[in-house]
């Protein structure tokens, strides 16, 4: 079973600042996604990245999947207290035939006013 | 984003009975559906993988005979947990494969089950 390892894992910042959070792993995804969850609710899809390279932008929020296609970030520009929430970047493995995801650990963000 | 439903979005039960939970794609087919759980500050852990038309895949340590999933259309997948116990408490979330996207997963909302 392939390791997505997501960093930090707890996020505390100022409104305004900058942040980034990071998912890596050893293995080569064939897409890649981000989610934002929020308490009792279940995961909502930001963003599905699948080319090497590929940059996405989300209003504040911009996406990069690596050349290899093994890790991905994600970039938060002025965080607001709406951006509070948990982060998980999920993938699916490269030429598995299955289309499971394995899920990062998570980044719990807190945006404090 | 197309859309996935659960329910009951909350379900507490006593010991010893058996709990259903549905989940439905409302504006796409999905021959694949997907069955996790979440522990409180943890993330998603899945269960198994609902074929339509075929026997759920499960993943190692999850009890088939109880987590009971039948996939019988292309939009409803059940997961019945059966003879439930306190230790089976936790945050139930299914993911339907839109085939259509790319093979994007989306989420449904989470069923809370707390058994008593």
């Amino acid at each position: 079973t392939q390791l997505l390892e997501q960093s930090p894992q707890f996020l505390s910042i100022q409104e305004g600042e900058n942040l980034t959070v990071y998912c890596n792993s050893s293995s080569v995804f064939s897409s890649l996604q981000w989610y934002r969850q929020e308490p009792g609710e279940g995961p909502v899809l930001l963003v599905t990245v699948v080319t090497g390279g590929e940059v996405k932008k989300l209003k504040r929020l911009t996406f990069q999947f690596g050349d290899a296609r093994k890790d991905s970030s994600l970039h938060i520009t002025a965080a607001q207290p709406g951006d509070t929430g948990l982060y998980l970047c999920a993938a699916t493995q490269a030429g598995a035939g299955s289309y499971q995801l394995t899920f990062g650990k998570g980044t719990k963000l807190s945006v404090i006013p | 984003g197309a859309v996935v439903s659960q329910h009951p979005s909350r379900v507490i039960c006593k010991s010893g009975t058996s709990v259903k939970i549905e989940c439905r794609s409302l504006d796409f087919q999905a021959t694949t559906m997907f069955w996790y759980r979440q522990f409180p500050k943890q993330s998603l852990m899945l269960m198994a993988t609902s074929n339509e038309g075929s026997k759920a895949t499960y993943e190692q340590g999850v009890e088939k005979d109880k987590f009971l999933i039948n996939h019988a259309s292309l939009t409803l997948s059940t997961l019945t947990v059966t003879s439930a116990h306190p230790e089976d408490s936790s945050f139930y979330i299914c993911s339907a494969r839109d085939a259509g996207a790319g093979d994007t997963q989306y989420f449904g909302p989470g069923t809370r089950l707390t058994v008593l």
